[in-house]
């Protein structure tokens, strides 16, 4: 069984500048999320997705981020404009569905150095 | 509010035994896990709680207490490639609402010695 693929695995951008992250889950895995995990502490949700739908967006600093689900598969996370703090590495992962015992299967990150 | 609480480093020797407490506090608990992260890599899934006592999955078992708010992982026969982080996360239902999140905790950073 093929895991979550991202892309791209590195990304070096200036701050004030735009990018994007792009996430495949497991097939057949309902529920994707995205997290932001910042060196030293652990994976912060950023958006849960329930097919193409938002579950939750709540951490999401919606005035520079944004994510989309198209068709309930893939998805995209965005920043823009970029901000020093947003160094970190982006997290995507997926689930069966968002009941109870459905663990997460995480991808192997986007590490964001913003300069 | 949601809080979750786990030492942020311990030390320990190849083949002993160590616990990794976590506590927290969440307005709608509803499971918690025990995930796995090596320096530079994804989280992996250890383990999952929903009802108080023990979990025994090979050398790692997870216990939990819903009434003290509180869980730990038990690794048993140490091995150097134990050496990561051990990340505690809660699902918190939301009131009036089938949605459900996993808040993650810092990690407890494991160092383990020859």
């Amino acid at each position: 069984e093929a895991g979550v693929a991202q892309s791209p695995r590195y990304k070096i951008i200036e701050k004030r500048q735009s990018v994007a992250f792009w996430c495949n889950p497991i097939s057949g895995h309902a529920t994707l999320y995205w997290y932001q995990q910042i060196l030293g502490q652990g994976p912060k949700l950023l958006i849960q997705f329930q097919n193409n739908g938002v579950v939750d967006d709540s951490q999401l600093p919606k005035d520079r981020f944004s994510a989309e689900r198209l068709k309930g598969v893939d998805s995209t996370l965005k920043i823009q404009p970029a901000k020093l703090e947003d160094s970190a590495v982006y997290l995507c992962a997926s689930s069966v569905g968002q009941g109870i015992s459905y663990e997460q299967y995480f991808g192997p990150g986007t590490r964001l150095t913003v300069t | 509010g949601q809080n979750i609480d786990q030492p942020t480093e311990m030390t320990a020797t190849e083949g002993a035994i160590v616990q990794i407490n976590c506590t927290y506090q969440t307005s709608g608990f509803n499971g918690l896990f025990w995930y796995q992260q090596h320096a530079g890599e994804a989280p992996t899934f250890l383990s999952y709680n929903v009802l108080d006592g023990l979990e025994e999955k090979g050398r790692f078992s997870s216990f939990l207490s819903r009434s003290k708010g509180y869980s730990y992982l038990l690794l048993k026969e140490l091995q150097m490639k134990d050496s990561a982080s051990y990340l505690c996360a809660v699902r918190d239902k939301a009131m009036y609402s089938s949605a459900s999140k996993i808040i993650f905790g810092s990690g407890t950073r494991l160092s383990i010695r020859p």
